[in-house]
């Protein structure tokens, strides 16, 4: 099992540009989220997807979208991109639904530079 | 607000000795706390969870307690090793079971 996998690794955009970070988890896991990650910040949750076909804001939404195209994936959407967004994105899922589940896989991250 | 806080950004400890890290929670008692360790350019990886009905849980050189009354989580590493070197972070359950609210994390370095 791969477990979850992000891609890109690396990205520069400039200020406006739009981008899409991609997640797949192969666990068969209900649930998903996107972190972003600032020095001093911690982890910070932007979207989730509790199961398929829901998605759900967190703490810092603005300036993205998501998309839980099914079971497996589940996607962010950057669509102007601004410095502020410069960031460690991190992709994760749980397999929800009895407590003793409620550890999160992580991603390897994406590493979003906007200049 | 659900805050979590991890009150040491730093800690140096010797090889061979207990690690002790924080973590303080505001309002009311979380359904369970996680702990989580993160190395350099990696994502978390989840270490362990205990629950609010729980005063200790142990996985080998592993121990976390949960003090409701203090609202406080210890994380313990026995006889710590360099390669025990990460950040730890913790983590609290918000808004149900479905999301968690991370700590801003200890940087903990293990001396030879």
């Amino acid at each position: 099992n791969a477990g979850v996998t992000q891609t890109p690794k690396f990205q520069v955009l400039k200020t406006g540009q739009s981008m899409t970070l991609q997640c797949a988890q192969d666990m068969n896991h209900n649930s998903m989220y996107w972190y972003r990650q600032d020095p001093g910040m911690g982890l910070r949750l932007i979207y989730y997807s509790a199961s398929e076909g829901t998605t759900d804001k967190g703490e810092v939404p603005n300036g993205y979208n998501v998309s839980r195209l099914n079971k497996r994936e589940f996607s962010l959407r950057l669509e102007s991109a601004a410095p502020s967004q410069t960031s460690v994105y991190f992709c994760a899922s749980r397999r929800a639904g009895q407590a003793t589940y409620n550890e999160q896989f992580f991603g390897p991250g994406t590493r979003l530079t906007v200049l | 607000s659900q805050k979590i806080e991890q009150n040491s950004e730093a800690l140096n400890i010797q090889e061979g000795k207990t690690a002790t890290l924080t973590c303080n929670y505001t309002n009311y008692s979380p359904a369970y706390l996680q702990w989580y360790r993160q190395d350099p350019g990696r994502g978390p990886v989840f270490l362990l969870l205990i629950r609010e009905n729980e005063k200790e849980k142990r996985k080998e050189r592993l121990k976390v307690t949960f003090d409701t009354t203090l609202k406080q989580s210890l994380f313990h590493i026995t006889a710590s090793q360099p390669a025990d070197s990460a950040t730890y972070l913790c983590a609290r359950n918000s808004g149900g079971y479905q999301k968690v609210t991370f700590g801003t994390g200890t940087k903990l370095q293990v001396i030879p």
